[in-house]
């Protein structure tokens, strides 16, 4: 069975300051993982996903994430926060034999102060 | 594509009636997921589907609660009769077994007075 834990149900920054969102996972096999960002009344939007190629993924408006197996770790960051950047961040895991299926973590609300 | 969509987007009803909550999957996808998100509980997953047949609903919170996928290309969540507790914002999502990406729809708010 998988499951996502992200530390922090809230985390706040300045404009300008660095941006690092937690995520821990379990998982029986070799995840696939994927930050989701959530705006105020919208749906949930791709950020960024691993799926066992490169460990340091990209993904949309200067977000990446490294993915850590030692660590189970798939934490978010962005080098500078912007004030567009306010919104709730979900952490999401999918194992292999999951279907299709996403365990997501409980969200972190990103604030970004000016 | 226009991506997934679901009507209405906001719902309001009194106690005791039928809500019934649409959703438009993205064309060719062959999962299709509804979730649940509450500030208490957070997002949670309903039940999904695969070429339009349950695969899992044991998200399902009671009887109360029931969807189908008639088609590929549509969808349906009921809740009859409806609660206040049932009040929260209802996602769709659909993916394709050969991208893994879920895809959300804009949700859809329901009060329940």
């Amino acid at each position: 069975a998988q499951s996502v834990t992200q530390l922090g149900s809230h985390v706040s920054v300045s404009e300008g300051a660095l941006v690092l969102l937690r995520c821990n996972y379990s998982s029986s096999v070799p995840p696939y993982l994927f930050w989701y960002v959530q705006y105020p009344n919208q749906g949930l939007q791709l950020l960024l996903k691993y799926t066992s190629a490169a460990t340091l993924v990209k993904g949309i408006n200067g977000f990446e994430a490294e993915f850590k197996k030692s660590e189970t770790s798939f934490h978010l960051t962005k080098p500078s926060a912007h004030m567009s950047d306010a919104a709730e961040y979900f952490c999401a895991v999918r194992g292999n034999n999951a279907g299709n299926m996403l365990t997501f973590g409980g969200g972190t609300r990103l604030m970004v102060k000016p | 594509d226009a991506g997934v969509i679901q009507s209405p987007r906001h719902e309001v009803t009194e106690m005791g009636q039928e809500v019934t909550l649409r959703c438009k999957p993205i064309s060719g996808h062959d999962y299709l997921f509804w979730y649940r998100q509450t500030m208490m509980r957070g997002l949670e997953l309903l039940i999904y589907f695969n070429n339009n047949v349950p695969i899992d609903d044991s998200g399902m919170p009671e009887d109360r609660f029931s969807a189908k996928m008639p088609n590929a290309s549509f969808s349906t969540l009921k809740i009859q009769p409806s609660e206040p507790r049932d009040s929260a914002v209802y996602f769709c999502a659909s993916s394709s077994s050969a991208k893994n990406i879920q895809y959300f729809g804009a949700g859809t708010r329901l009060s329940v007075l």
